[in-house]
């Protein structure tokens, strides 16, 4: 079974502009998550998705937003990129209820904002 | 409010050792614990998985312990090796809720 896949892997882009990253779940999984990495805050959960709904919300500003598709691939957007924006953020993806079971992860995207 | 601490922040230890890395939480409602390891400039790769109702999971050289009372979990690894060497991390999650909740991580050097 293919693990979960986030594309590009790595991204540079300058302040202000908008960025989309991509997430696709373990066959079968319906939960996805997305966390954001930084050396300064560590790990940070940004939202959860089930069956194309947005369960939970971390304490992130408006500039993020994610959505869900029909196959459980999931998508998250950043507009008008910031500096601070610039960290590793991770997509995890759940066989049922989001974080009630066990997560797993995919590589990565590296976002770095000039 | 959740939090997750761990201590230590860093350890370096010969091959061989077996070693303890510790995850405390100030809540102790949570709905399991997760550890993860992550190597540098990686994802990060489940290692074992701990509901509330259970006391300890084991996956080879790994054994981990929660004690929800008390609010702490131990990761122990047997045998070390350089290939343990990696940052480890501890997650809650919440009942009430879908996200986890992370500790910074304890960075583990196996010197061969």
């Amino acid at each position: 079974k293919a693990g979960v896949t986030q594309t590009p892997r790595y991204l540079i882009k300058t302040r202000g502009q908008q960025v989309t990253l991509s997430c696709s779940p373990i066959s079968g999984h319906r939960s996805v998550s997305w966390y954001q990495q930084t050396p300064g805050q560590g790990l940070q959960f940004l939202f959860e998705y089930f069956s194309e709904t947005q369960r939970n919300k971390g304490n992130f500003p408006g500039r993020f937003s994610g959505r869900q598709f029909s196959n459980s691939r999931s998508e998250m957007n950043v507009s008008t990129l910031e500096l601070g924006d610039s960290a590793l953020y991770l997509c995890a993806s759940s066989s049922a209820s989001g974080a009630s079971y066990e997560q797993y992860f995919g590589p990565g995207t590296r976002l770095t904002v000039t | 409010k959740q939090e997750v601490t761990q201590i230590p922040a860093a350890l370096s230890v010969p091959e061989g050792e077996n070693l303890v890395l510790n995850c405390s939480f100030t809540d102790s409602a949570i709905y399991n614990l997760q550890w993860f390891r992550q190597d540098p400039g990686k994802g990060l790769t489940s290692l074992l998985l701990i509901q509330s109702s259970q006391r300890e999971q084991t996956s080879g050289r790994l054994n981990a312990s929660l004690d929800k009372s008390s609010g702490r979990s131990t990761l122990y690894i047997a045998a070390s090796q350089p290939g343990d060497s990696a940052t480890y991390l501890c997650a809650v999650s919440l009942n009430s809720n879908y996200q986890l909740i992370w500790g910074a991580g304890t960075k583990l050097i196996i010197k061969p």
